[in-house]
Protein backbone atom coordinates (compact mmCIF):
# COMPACT_ATOMS: atom_id res chain seq x y z
CA UNK A 1 0.00 0.00 0.00
CA UNK A 2 1.28 3.29 -0.79
CA UNK A 3 0.72 7.11 0.03
CA UNK A 4 -1.04 8.12 3.17
CA UNK A 5 -3.56 5.92 4.56
CA UNK A 6 -6.41 7.22 7.42
CA UNK A 7 -8.92 5.01 9.57
CA UNK A 8 -11.19 4.63 9.86
CA UNK A 9 -13.31 6.83 7.11
CA UNK A 10 -16.18 7.67 9.29
CA UNK A 11 -16.45 7.89 13.53
CA UNK A 12 -19.54 8.29 15.45
CA UNK A 13 -18.26 8.95 19.09
CA UNK A 14 -20.40 10.53 22.44
CA UNK A 15 -18.86 13.16 24.23
CA UNK A 16 -17.78 10.60 27.05
CA UNK A 17 -15.82 8.35 24.81
CA UNK A 18 -12.41 7.50 24.01
CA UNK A 19 -11.21 6.60 20.74
CA UNK A 20 -8.35 6.90 18.38
CA UNK A 21 -7.76 8.02 14.56
CA UNK A 22 -4.91 6.68 12.64
CA UNK A 23 -2.41 7.29 10.21
CA UNK A 24 0.12 5.48 8.59
CA UNK A 25 1.99 6.62 5.62
CA UNK A 26 4.53 4.80 3.33
CA UNK A 27 6.21 7.35 1.42
CA UNK A 28 9.30 7.82 3.65
CA UNK A 29 8.42 11.04 5.08
CA UNK A 30 10.20 12.26 8.48
CA UNK A 31 7.46 14.49 9.06
CA UNK A 32 3.45 14.20 10.00
CA UNK A 33 0.49 16.40 10.64
CA UNK A 34 -3.01 16.44 11.83
CA UNK A 35 -5.43 19.14 10.22
CA UNK A 36 -8.59 19.43 11.25
CA UNK A 37 -11.25 20.97 8.24
CA UNK A 38 -14.86 22.52 9.73
CA UNK A 39 -17.29 23.46 7.45
CA UNK A 40 -16.70 26.91 5.80
CA UNK A 41 -13.01 27.45 7.55
CA UNK A 42 -9.65 27.05 5.96
CA UNK A 43 -7.78 23.67 7.07
CA UNK A 44 -6.52 24.04 10.70
CA UNK A 45 -2.92 22.95 11.31
CA UNK A 46 -3.42 20.79 14.82
CA UNK A 47 0.23 19.26 15.24
CA UNK A 48 3.37 18.60 13.63
CA UNK A 49 5.54 15.64 14.15
CA UNK A 50 9.23 15.75 12.48
CA UNK A 51 11.34 12.53 13.32
CA UNK A 52 8.93 11.48 16.07
CA UNK A 53 8.93 14.57 18.36
CA UNK A 54 6.36 16.84 18.17
CA UNK A 55 7.45 20.27 17.02
CA UNK A 56 4.52 22.06 17.20
CA UNK A 57 1.24 22.41 19.16
CA UNK A 58 -1.21 24.76 17.57
CA UNK A 59 -3.54 25.81 20.73
CA UNK A 60 -5.43 22.59 20.45
CA UNK A 61 -7.54 22.09 23.62
CA UNK A 62 -6.01 18.88 25.78
CA UNK A 63 -9.16 16.40 24.62
CA UNK A 64 -6.89 15.65 21.72
CA UNK A 65 -3.96 13.78 21.79
CA UNK A 66 -1.61 12.90 19.46
CA UNK A 67 1.02 10.09 19.88
CA UNK A 68 3.77 9.50 17.01
CA UNK A 69 5.38 5.80 17.61
CA UNK A 70 7.04 5.90 14.72
CA UNK A 71 7.93 7.75 11.83
CA UNK A 72 5.40 5.94 9.71
CA UNK A 73 2.51 6.10 11.87
CA UNK A 74 0.60 8.61 13.78
CA UNK A 75 -2.49 8.59 15.78
CA UNK A 76 -4.97 11.23 17.62
CA UNK A 77 -6.30 10.00 20.82
CA UNK A 78 -9.96 11.88 21.26
CA UNK A 79 -11.87 12.17 24.78
CA UNK A 80 -14.81 14.22 26.15
CA UNK A 81 -14.93 15.74 23.07
CA UNK A 82 -17.80 17.93 22.05
CA UNK A 83 -20.38 18.29 19.06
CA UNK A 84 -18.31 21.51 17.89
CA UNK A 85 -15.33 18.99 17.33
CA UNK A 86 -17.29 16.79 14.57
CA UNK A 87 -15.28 17.46 11.24
CA UNK A 88 -12.78 16.23 8.86
CA UNK A 89 -9.72 15.42 10.30
CA UNK A 90 -6.67 14.81 7.90
CA UNK A 91 -3.39 13.68 8.44
CA UNK A 92 -0.39 14.67 6.19
CA UNK A 93 3.17 13.81 5.51
CA UNK A 94 5.88 15.22 3.80
CA UNK A 95 9.48 15.06 3.95
CA UNK A 96 11.97 16.89 5.46
CA UNK A 97 11.77 20.74 4.95
CA UNK A 98 8.76 20.71 2.88
CA UNK A 99 10.26 21.00 -0.44
CA UNK A 100 8.59 17.99 -2.24
CA UNK A 101 5.42 19.06 -1.33
CA UNK A 102 2.52 17.14 1.62
CA UNK A 103 0.76 14.59 0.42
CA UNK A 104 -2.69 13.52 2.70
CA UNK A 105 -4.45 11.07 3.59
CA UNK A 106 -8.11 10.94 2.48
CA UNK A 107 -9.30 12.24 6.23
CA UNK A 108 -11.55 10.39 8.80
CA UNK A 109 -14.95 12.09 9.10
CA UNK A 110 -15.74 13.01 12.86
CA UNK A 111 -19.28 13.31 14.23
CA UNK A 112 -19.53 14.15 18.28
CA UNK A 113 -23.14 13.61 19.26
CA UNK B 1 0.93 36.35 9.66
CA UNK B 2 0.83 34.41 6.41
CA UNK B 3 -2.89 34.59 4.92
CA UNK B 4 -3.91 32.73 1.57
CA UNK B 5 -6.75 34.36 0.37
CA UNK B 6 -8.88 32.66 -3.17
CA UNK B 7 -10.93 34.19 -5.84
CA UNK B 8 -13.34 33.29 -7.07
CA UNK B 9 -15.29 31.10 -3.89
CA UNK B 10 -17.33 29.13 -6.29
CA UNK B 11 -17.81 29.17 -9.81
CA UNK B 12 -19.96 27.59 -12.47
CA UNK B 13 -19.18 26.94 -15.81
CA UNK B 14 -20.32 24.92 -18.96
CA UNK B 15 -18.12 21.84 -20.01
CA UNK B 16 -15.37 22.79 -22.20
CA UNK B 17 -14.90 26.36 -21.11
CA UNK B 18 -11.40 27.43 -19.90
CA UNK B 19 -10.94 28.75 -16.43
CA UNK B 20 -8.41 30.38 -13.79
CA UNK B 21 -8.77 29.88 -10.36
CA UNK B 22 -6.54 32.54 -8.29
CA UNK B 23 -4.58 32.45 -4.87
CA UNK B 24 -2.76 35.44 -3.39
CA UNK B 25 -0.90 35.07 -0.09
CA UNK B 26 0.65 37.87 1.78
CA UNK B 27 4.17 36.56 2.57
CA UNK B 28 6.20 36.56 -0.10
CA UNK B 29 8.66 34.85 1.56
CA UNK B 30 7.70 30.84 0.98
CA UNK B 31 8.96 27.64 -0.10
CA UNK B 32 6.57 26.45 -2.45
CA UNK B 33 3.23 26.72 -3.80
CA UNK B 34 0.91 23.47 -3.44
CA UNK B 35 -2.72 23.71 -5.54
CA UNK B 36 -4.83 20.44 -4.19
CA UNK B 37 -8.41 19.05 -5.35
CA UNK B 38 -10.76 18.18 -2.98
CA UNK B 39 -13.98 15.99 -3.41
CA UNK B 40 -16.76 16.49 -1.27
CA UNK B 41 -15.97 14.34 2.11
CA UNK B 42 -12.65 13.84 1.26
CA UNK B 43 -9.22 13.92 1.64
CA UNK B 44 -7.00 16.61 -0.55
CA UNK B 45 -5.24 15.32 -3.85
CA UNK B 46 -2.36 17.28 -5.04
CA UNK B 47 -2.16 18.85 -8.46
CA UNK B 48 1.16 20.99 -8.76
CA UNK B 49 3.75 21.66 -6.36
CA UNK B 50 5.72 24.90 -7.57
CA UNK B 51 9.14 25.83 -5.83
CA UNK B 52 9.45 29.02 -5.03
CA UNK B 53 12.22 29.52 -7.21
CA UNK B 54 10.17 28.52 -10.39
CA UNK B 55 7.41 30.77 -12.27
CA UNK B 56 5.17 27.60 -13.55
CA UNK B 57 3.95 23.94 -13.58
CA UNK B 58 1.89 22.04 -16.17
CA UNK B 59 -0.24 18.72 -15.57
CA UNK B 60 -1.98 17.69 -18.27
CA UNK B 61 -4.96 19.94 -18.39
CA UNK B 62 -3.57 21.96 -15.78
CA UNK B 63 -1.25 24.73 -15.54
CA UNK B 64 -0.33 26.73 -12.19
CA UNK B 65 1.80 29.82 -12.19
CA UNK B 66 3.65 31.64 -9.67
CA UNK B 67 4.74 35.21 -9.18
CA UNK B 68 6.19 35.25 -5.54
CA UNK B 69 6.98 38.95 -5.55
CA UNK B 70 3.67 40.02 -5.79
CA UNK B 71 2.14 36.75 -4.05
CA UNK B 72 -0.26 35.79 -6.79
CA UNK B 73 -0.83 32.12 -8.22
CA UNK B 74 -2.84 31.06 -11.13
CA UNK B 75 -4.34 27.95 -11.58
CA UNK B 76 -5.34 27.44 -15.04
CA UNK B 77 -8.01 24.75 -16.28
CA UNK B 78 -8.15 23.77 -20.17
CA UNK B 79 -11.27 22.45 -21.80
CA UNK B 80 -13.13 21.97 -18.27
CA UNK B 81 -14.78 18.72 -17.54
CA UNK B 82 -17.75 17.64 -15.10
CA UNK B 83 -15.17 15.45 -13.31
CA UNK B 84 -13.49 18.67 -12.75
CA UNK B 85 -15.81 19.46 -10.48
CA UNK B 86 -13.96 19.89 -7.29
CA UNK B 87 -13.00 22.20 -4.62
CA UNK B 88 -9.72 23.36 -5.46
CA UNK B 89 -7.16 24.26 -2.17
CA UNK B 90 -4.24 27.01 -2.77
CA UNK B 91 -1.43 26.10 0.06
CA UNK B 92 1.69 28.16 0.67
CA UNK B 93 4.71 26.44 2.53
CA UNK B 94 5.33 29.41 5.00
CA UNK B 95 8.39 28.66 6.95
CA UNK B 96 9.80 25.10 7.89
CA UNK B 97 6.65 22.85 7.99
CA UNK B 98 4.37 25.31 7.86
CA UNK B 99 1.21 24.73 5.38
CA UNK B 100 -0.68 27.41 5.06
CA UNK B 101 -4.46 27.29 3.13
CA UNK B 102 -6.60 29.32 1.48
CA UNK B 103 -10.62 28.83 2.00
CA UNK B 104 -10.87 27.24 -1.50
CA UNK B 105 -12.87 27.98 -4.59
CA UNK B 106 -15.63 25.41 -5.00
CA UNK B 107 -16.25 24.08 -9.02
CA UNK B 108 -19.07 23.14 -10.70
CA UNK B 109 -18.66 21.95 -14.42
CA UNK B 110 -22.33 21.20 -15.87
CA UNK B 111 -22.25 19.13 -18.81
Amino acid sequence: ETGVTQTPRHLVMGMTNKKSLKCEQHLGHNAMYWYKQSAKKPLELMFVYSLEERVENNSVPSRFSPECPNSSHLFLHLHTLQPEDSALYLCASSQGSSLGGYTFGSGTRLTVV
Amino acid sequence: KQEVTQIPAALSVPEGENLVLNCSFTDSAIYNLQWFRQDPGKGLTSLLLIQSSQREQTSGRLNASLDKSSGRSTLYIAASQPGDSATYLCAVSSGFQKLVFGTGTRLLVSP
